[in-house]
């Protein structure tokens, strides 16, 4: 059975950073590309980044580049989302979720974790 | 950046009855379209992907139709379990992947 489990949410303050891990159990982690989803408070869904089952490409929503960095370790499968720059507007609560493609890199997101909250706040 | 805009924001319905949600895509994204159920406290849960299939484990009861720009989920019979806010997605030639703005289909 798949299971992505995130952590390392929390309080920030605003132009502080925080790291979020993705763990993944059941999964062949290396054979498939994983991305980051977000949800605001009453808000929908929001995309923010996705990284290749190898890490040869990375690809980040505008609303996040520059700020917001994604990465992997496969020989611990993890995935990790590196946010700098904090501001009120990115409280939410932050998904991993791995594509449905596989190698093939499909764009759509099929196994979820339960999320990880982060609040930006002073 | 494609904007997808989903009709109704929200439904009242009852149990058993047929349920039709739309999803308009600001220009084409072929048959590259997915939907999402997401109840409260709880991850999303992929239903259909590429307009029409079925993701694993989903039952009969969800169906998908469209093409282009115009997209439709339709569950044939409502139970309990299904009040939920759907959202579509798509990924023509991502990135970026977007989503529309959800329809919460709620209890009468």
């Amino acid at each position: 059975q798949v299971r992505l489990v995130e952590s390392g949410g929390g309080v920030v303050q605003p132009g502080g950073s925080l790291r979020l891990s993705c763990a993944a159990s059941g999964l062949s982690f290396t054979m498939y590309g994983m991305h980051w989803v977000r949800q605001a408070p009453g808000k929908g869904l929001e995309w923010l980044a996705f990284i290749r089952y190898d890490g040869s490409n990375k690809y980040h929503a505008d609303s996040v580049k520059g700020r917001f960095t994604i990465s992997r370790d496969n020989s611990n499968n993890k995935m990790y989302l590196e946010m700098n720059s904090l501001r009120a507007e990115d409280t939410a609560v932050y998904y991993c979720a791995s594509d449905l493609g596989g190698y093939f890199d499909w764009g759509y997101f099929d196994c979820w974790g339960q999320g990880t909250l982060v609040t930006v706040s002073s | 950046e494609i904007v997808l805009t989903q009709s109704p924001a929200t439904l009242s319905l009852s149990p058993g009855e047929r349920v039709t949600l739309s999803c308009r895509a600001s220009q084409s994204v072929s048959s590259y379209l997915a939907w999402y159920q997401k109840k409260p406290g709880q991850a999303p849960r992929l239903l259909i992907y590429g307009a029409s299939n079925r993701a694993t484990g989903i039952p009969p009861r969800f169906s998908g139709s469209g093409s282009g720009t115009d997209f439709t989920l339709t569950i044939s019979s409502l139970e309990p379990e299904d009040f939920a806010v759907y959202y579509c997605q798509q990924r023509s030639n991502w990135p970026p992947v977007t989503f529309g703005g959800g329809t919460k289909v709620q209890i009468k």
